[in-house]
């Protein structure tokens, strides 16, 4: 069936460093791909898409490619900074039929940036 | 509006009990999601409208679960006999157009049984 696997957290990193957030999926047919960001006592925002192989989605400094042959969309940024502490899940929707918008979401990474 | 309404923002019920959760919908989107979140978890999908009909409901968890949009914007979600293991954050989304690009969700509605 189709599935969304994320990296598991919590993560905490020091501000300016390297963030990688791993996603692998599983889909029939050619699903697009997203990162949905939340943040502490906020709802769900979408923070960037990928619609067909190759694209990459790219959003206040993150960036995540769409690997039809790896079926991969991790998620990186090049500094974080504090305000980027928040959980972002991995998102796909069902390509095609009536289910064309239901979305199926990973389990979450929790993100912490320290000063 | 501006986004996404639900209403209540938290709910606190008793075992057995019926609860009503409201989404009060972007002006405009045709598309309409419920979803429910456990602790810890990812949402999970329970049912999606096209308008005013159920397009798929395959994620409603049992028969005590069901949801109406009559006229194609507020929609509810009513939970009969509630459980314990019912207990979890209830989110609702809409979309212009059902393919789930940009769907806009609300706050939530926090529901807890005791």
């Amino acid at each position: 069936g189709n599935s969304v696997t994320q990296m598991e957290g919590p993560v905490t990193l020091s501000e300016e460093a390297f963030l990688t957030i791993n996603c692998t999926y599983t889909a029939t047919g050619y699903p697009s791909l997203f990162w949905y960001v939340q943040y502490p006592g906020e709802g769900l925002q979408l923070l960037l898409k990928a619609t067909k192989a190759d694209d990459k989605g790219s959003n206040k400094g993150f960036e995540a490619t769409y690997r039809k042959e790896t079926t991969s969309f991790h998620l990186e940024k090049g500094s974080v900074q504090v305000s980027d502490s928040a959980v972002y899940f991995c998102v796909h929707n069902n390509a095609g039929g009536t289910s064309y918008g239901k979305l199926t979401f990973g389990q979450g990474t929790i993100l912490t940036v320290h000063p | 509006g501006a986004g996404v309404s639900q209403t209540p923002s938290n709910k606190v019920t008793e075992k057995g009990k019926y609860v009503e959760l409201r989404c009060d919908p972007i002006s405009g989107h045709t598309a309409l999601y419920w979803y429910r979140q456990s602790l810890g978890q990812g949402p999970e999908f329970l049912i999606y409208f096209q308008g005013t009909g159920a397009a798929d409901d395959s994620g409603l968890p049992n028969d005590r679960f069901f949801a109406v949009r009559p006229e194609g914007s507020v929609s509810t979600l009513k939970i009969q006999r509630t459980e314990r293991g019912d207990s979890a954050v209830y989110l609702c989304a809409s979309s212009l157009a059902g393919q789930g690009t940009d769907a806009f969700f609300g706050q939530g509605t926090r529901l807890t049984v005791v």
